[in-house]
């Protein structure tokens, strides 16, 4: 059972466009991550929300978590080739003692 | 700067042969991870350790064991390597329980197995 949809699996846009992808779930996280990871490397942590509700930006990257904690959005503004990578969303499943489960991720690609 | 360094960014291994993946983290932190990550499978924990001497399993520890002698190390050990076996292997540390979910990973390492 995949606890943590993502969607899209795939987009790919031209430089210069917006875009929102989505991570998804019927349970309750105490707290959940965004990573982007590059072909042949470790993910890095980009952000964590904490607080249903809560927006955080990081430059042209605006993340959400819902209301009831169990949803999150990161949208880009404006993208750039560097910005090309898979974004994957982590949390904490209170169902499941606060394991940490990750989503499959959605890999963007931005065409300059 | 904070790091999780993996021995090995690149292995090629015959099938049943011993494997050691070593992790090293500088951050002090409790708890270490590795995960594998397959095209279309995501992200999956092998095995995970809240301290020393300490492990549990995750979701796929068949085929696998680990070491933590000292609080930065973490060793996965692949005891008699088999094909399915290949795929990215991704260590990661985080503090304790509070900021569980924010993990640091390493660069990766990819065995191929043959």
């Amino acid at each position: 059972t995949q606890l943590l949809e993502q969607s899209p699996q795939f987009l790919s846009i031209q430089e210069g466009e917006n875009l929102t992808v989505y991570c998804n779930s019927s349970s309750v996280f105490s707290s959940l991550q965004w990573y982007r990871q590059e072909p042949g490397e470790g993910p890095v942590l980009l952000v964590t929300v904490v607080t249903g509700g809560e927006v955080k930006k990081l430059k042209r990257l605006t993340f959400q978590f819902g209301d009831a904690r169990k949803d999150s959005s990161l949208h880009i503004t404006a993208a750039q080739p560097g910005d090309t990578g898979l974004y994957l969303c982590a949390g904490d499943d209170k169902n499941r003692d606060d394991k940490i489960i990750f989503g499959k991720g959605t890999r963007l690609h931005i065409l300059p | 700067d904070v790091k999780v360094t993996q021995s090995s960014r690149y292995l090629v291994k015959r099938t049943g042969e011993k494997v050691f993946l070593e992790c090293v983290q500088d951050m002090d932190h409790e708890n270490m991870f590795w995960y594998r990550q397959d095209p279309g499978l995501g992200l999956r924990l092998i095995y995970f350790s809240y301290d020393v001497k300490m492990k549990e399993k995750g979701d796929i520890p068949e085929g696998y064991s680990v070491s933590r002698e000292k609080k930065e190390r973490f060793s996965l050990i692949l005891e008699s390597a088999s094909t399915n076996q290949t795929s990215m292997y991704l260590c990661a540390s985080s503090r304790g329980t509070r900021e569980a979910g924010e993990l640091f990973f390493g660069e990766g390492s990819r065995l191929t197995v043959l």
